[in-house]
This record gives C-alpha cells, sequence and structure tokens, in this order.
C-alpha cells in the first residue's frame, strides 16, 4: 500500500538547536498534516496545509506544503525537552478533508540537555 | 470533553482467542477509523467509517471485523487472534468536511491499545 517515507528515522539533537525533517511520497497528495505522538498517547495535530507552496507556522513550528504536492518539510526553531516523541506526516487525496489519511513511518526527535 | 475514549487499554491474548476493541467519541464525528501501529511501519489504517451502518476496508483488513451500529461508537473485532496482530491499536474519528483553518480539522485519536498475542 501506499507509505509516506520520513527522513530521518530518527535524530538526536541538543536543546535549543533546530531540526529539520522531511516527507515524501510517490504520488500526490492535496492536503498534509503534521502529528507529535507523545509515549503512550495518540498522535496529536500539529499543523494542516491544503495549497502548494503553502507556509505555515505554529510557535516554533513551520511547515512547508512542497510545490509538487509529493512532499512537505516540518521544521522545529530552538528545540526543547518536550519535543521528543514521534512525528508524523499525513496526506489526504481530498482537498479540504481529512478522510482516509495516509501516515509516513515516522521522526522519533530525542532532545538533550 | 472525553474526545476519543478506548478501551481497554491493555491486552494479553491466547493464540485462537478473540476480543473485541472498543472506541468512542463525543464529538459527533462522521468519521471513524482503526490504525494499527508497528515499530518502523508507522500508522496502517485497518478499517473505517463514514457514518452510522457503514464500514470500509483500509490498508491491512484481514483478520478484523468492524462494526459502528451507533455514530459515536466503532468496535475493532479479533475473532482468532494471531502473533502478528500484535501491535498498538489506534482509533480516530473526524468531521466529514471541515475547513483547514478550523481548529478542529484533521482526525482527533484516542490514547491506544496496546495488544499482544501469545
Amino acid at each position: 500500500g501506499q507509505q509516506l517515507n520520513q527522513s530521518p528515522q530518527s535524530m538526536f539533537i541538543q536543546e535549543g538547536e533546530d531540526v529539520s525533517m522531511n516527507c515524501t511520497s510517490s504520488s500526490i497528495f492535496n492536503t498534509w498534516l503534521w502529528y507529535k505522538q507523545d509515549p503512550g498517547e495518540g498522535p496529536v495535530l500539529l499543523i494542516a496545509l491544503y495549497k502548494a507552496g503553502e507556509l505555515t507556522s505554529n510557535g516554533r513550528l513551520t511547515a512547508q506544503f512542497g510545490i509538487t504536492r509529493k512532499d512537505s518539510f516540518l521544521n522545529i526553531s530552538a528545540s526543547i525537552p518536550s519535543d521528543v516523541g514521534i512525528y508524523f506526516c499525513a496526506g489526504s487525496r481530498a482537498a479540504g478533508t481529512a478522510s482516509k489519511l495516509t501516515f509516513g513511518t515516522g521522526t522519533r526527535l530525542q532532545v538533550t540537555l | 470533553n472525553a474526545g476519543v475514549t478506548q478501551t481497554p487499554k491493555f491486552r494479553v491474548l491466547k493464540t485462537g482467542q478473540s476480543m473485541t476493541l472498543l472506541c468512542a467519541q463525543d464529538m459527533n464525528h462522521e468519521y471513524m477509523y482503526w490504525y494499527r501501529q508497528d515499530p518502523g511501519m508507522g500508522l496502517r489504517l485497518i478499517h473505517y467509517s463514514v457514518g452510522e451502518g457503514t464500514t470500509a476496508k483500509g490498508e491491512v483488513p484481514d483478520g478484523y471485523n468492524v462494526s459502528r451500529l451507533k455514530k459515536q461508537n466503532f468496535l475493532l473485532g479479533l475473532e482468532s487472534a494471531a502473533p502478528s496482530q500484535t501491535s498498538v491499536y489506534f482509533c480516530a474519528s473526524s468531521l466529514l468536511t471541515g475547513t483547514v483553518r478550523s481548529s478542529n480539522y484533521g482526525y482527533t485519536f484516542g490514547s491506544g491499545t496496546r495488544l499482544t498475542v501469545v
């Protein structure tokens, strides 16, 4: 089945550093979302993107919807310990709705003091 | 607000046993989903429902059945559990439509059920 490939799979960074991760697909998606999963919990929506080329921020998080509609990027600035978790990208072929999302394989982020 | 509630949170089954996982949401969402999460595989869709009384297969439906008799509940059943079904199961719900900019856009997930089949 269709899967979204996330890179990197995991990363260790120091507190205060900026983080970049990306998500790529072999086919087009019309809606991209980024989720964060804390240990023992379900994923929580961080940012949603619905237009190719769109750049959207949520606090220290910034995400971009790739021009080709086959990729998306998430940046976290000035990381803090509570940023630890697994970050998932998700795509939907429907525009404007979030039905039948396809999820990426996840990027595990660990922040050291 | 409770959001999406999954029960049970943990369960150990013997091979061949059956069980039902319950998902309940209080947000009046039309769509409901069951995903499984395995290391390195992300979240894979098992079954989903677009409304009361309707269900459809997702990416990995084999070995599972579902029912949506009430809009707020979505049940996932394992008729004869196998070790390959050891996983963390997540239920989620979403609105049928919604603008991207609205605060209720996207899925709301439950906190998961950790199932081990021995």
